[in-house]
């Protein structure tokens, strides 16, 4: 099975800066099976990033995704105060769809 | 608009059953696979399988095969997932969610609110 491991754990930034999360694979994955989701306390996760980089319906285009083989990324070029959450990556392409541990994005 | 309204929590004891549900609407279910995913307190997000409801195809992650059922009501337009015999490790947080597309391979897009399962003696 493919294990997705991110990075930082916790990431702490203030406001209008720029959060960049990894997201790194055991094995190759194809980037049309890597997708990013948003977490906020008590809320269902929110896909924000599929296909690598392809931006889900009503996502603001401060969010963006890259990368291929094992390593990805998603960059938050300006954080706003509602950015403040969990992000998860995971591989949808091969089973079982396995979700990162999670990278916690926190007001510095 | 696309909806997945899920059943409310639970509060059992172990080795009790329990199924929950997952009502789509806003949308044709057999046509679209449903996954579940599992959230321990305080944890991350865990794949537990997926249900295609136009034929019950169902595919488990090897962590909960024969640890849970997944099924479908086409009918009634209702995913479930079911425990024969509960454990307190089951107590979590459970979230069924669509596909995007309607492709095996598709990511998820549309989550339930999640139904929390607390089991406690």
């Amino acid at each position: 099975e493919i294990v997705l491991t991110q990075s930082p754990g916790t990431l702490s930034l203030s406001p209008g800066e720029r959060a960049t999360l990894s997201c790194r694979t055991s094995q190759s994955v194809n980037s049309e099976y890597l997708a990013w989701f948003q977490q906020k306390p008590g809320q269902a996760p929110r896909l924000l990033i599929y296909a690598a980089s392809k931006r889900a319906t009503g996502i603001p285009d401060r969010f963006s995704g890259s990368g291929s083989g094992t390593d990805f990324t998603l960059t938050i070029s300006r954080l706003e105060p509602e950015d403040f959450a969990v992000y998860y990556c995971q591989q949808y392409g091969y089973s079982p769809r396995k979700f990162g541990q999670g990278t916690k994005v926190e007001i510095k | 608009e696309v909806q997945l309204v899920q059943s409310g929590a639970e509060v059992k004891k172990p080795g009790e059953s329990l199924k929950i549900s997952c009502k789509g609407s806003g949308y044709n279910l057999t046509s679209y696979w449903i996954a579940w995913v599992r959230q321990m307190p305080g944890k991350g997000l865990e794949w537990m399988g997926i249900i295609y409801p136009g034929d019950s195809d169902t595919r488990y992650s090897p962590s909960f095969q024969g640890q849970v059922t997944i099924s479908a009501d086409k009918s009634i337009n209702t995913a479930y997932l079911q425990w024969s015999s509960l454990k307190a490790s089951d107590t979590a947080m459970y979230y069924c969610a669509r596909q995007l597309g309607t492709a095996l391979v598709s990511p998820l897009a549309y989550w339930g609110q999640g139904t929390l399962v607390t089991v406690s003696s």
